[in-house]
């Protein structure tokens, strides 16, 4: 079945430490998205990517970086700049036409 | 890029109409109008977008005003199982922010027996 995946559900990790949320599709989409949710907020961007090997900016990228090597894949980098890193990381792709975007099931990065 | 602006929260009675308002008054032409819902902190849902048209499918309708400024999601029988937050987003495609998707604070509708 064709789909978007994250992984892992959960993620805890030490202060300091910077981690790497993974988000795979095997949707055939050009278009990649990363977005953050606070608790009883909206979903902000961070990064997207309409094609392989460039991404842009969202509204919140500062602390976060990411990559676009391959065409399924998406991997973003919370590093240790991102002050407030305990969040609901959400993942999402389209094709680069007007069709709608596909989430994924989401990320809980908690930092302790 | 537009923004967009929905009421924080909405209430419905069951078997009802839920009739879901957005503002975009900055649209531009080659801006796309999405509505998507989301259940429980899971991955949002598609519902409908539209472009200057009405649409319609199985799970909603969707009306966009002539000046396209605002637009309107009708869910035209609520049931308790469309409880959700649901968000209102305009996309791009055109220019440097083409294919940029910006999701903005949701509509909680409430949808009660």
């Amino acid at each position: 079945d064709g789909g978007i995946t994250q992984s892992p559900k959960y993620l805890f990790r030490k202060e300091g430490q910077n981690v790497t949320l993974s988000c795979e599709q095997n949707l055939n989409h050009d278009a990649m998205y990363w977005y953050r949710q606070d608790p009883g907020q909206g979903l902000r961007l961070i990064y997207y990517s309409q094609i392989v090997n460039d991404f842009q900016k969202g509204d919140i990228a500062e602390g976060y970086s990411v990559s676009r090597e391959k065409k399924e894949s998406f991997p973003l980098t919370v590093t240790s700049a991102q002050k407030n890193p305990t969040a609901f990381y959400l993942c999402a792709s389209t094709l680069t036409d007007n069709t709608e975007a596909f989430f994924g099931q989401g990320t809980r990065l908690t930092v302790v | 890029d537009a923004k967009t602006t929905q009421p924080p929260s909405m209430d419905c009675a069951e078997g009802r109409a839920a009739n879901l308002p957005c503002n975009h008054s900055t649209i531009s032409g080659n801006e796309y109008v999405y509505w998507y819902r989301q259940i429980h902190s899971q991955g949002p849902q598609y519902i409908i977008h539209g472009l200057k048209n009405n649409e319609t499918n199985e799970m909603a309708s969707l009306i966009i005003t002539e000046d396209r400024k605002s637009s309107t999601l009708i869910l035209p029988h609520a049931t308790l199982r469309d409880t959700a937050v649901y968000y209102c987003i305009v996309r791009i495609f055109g220019g440097t922010s083409y294919g940029k998707l910006t999701f903005g604070q949701g509509t909680i509708l409430t949808v009660h027996p």
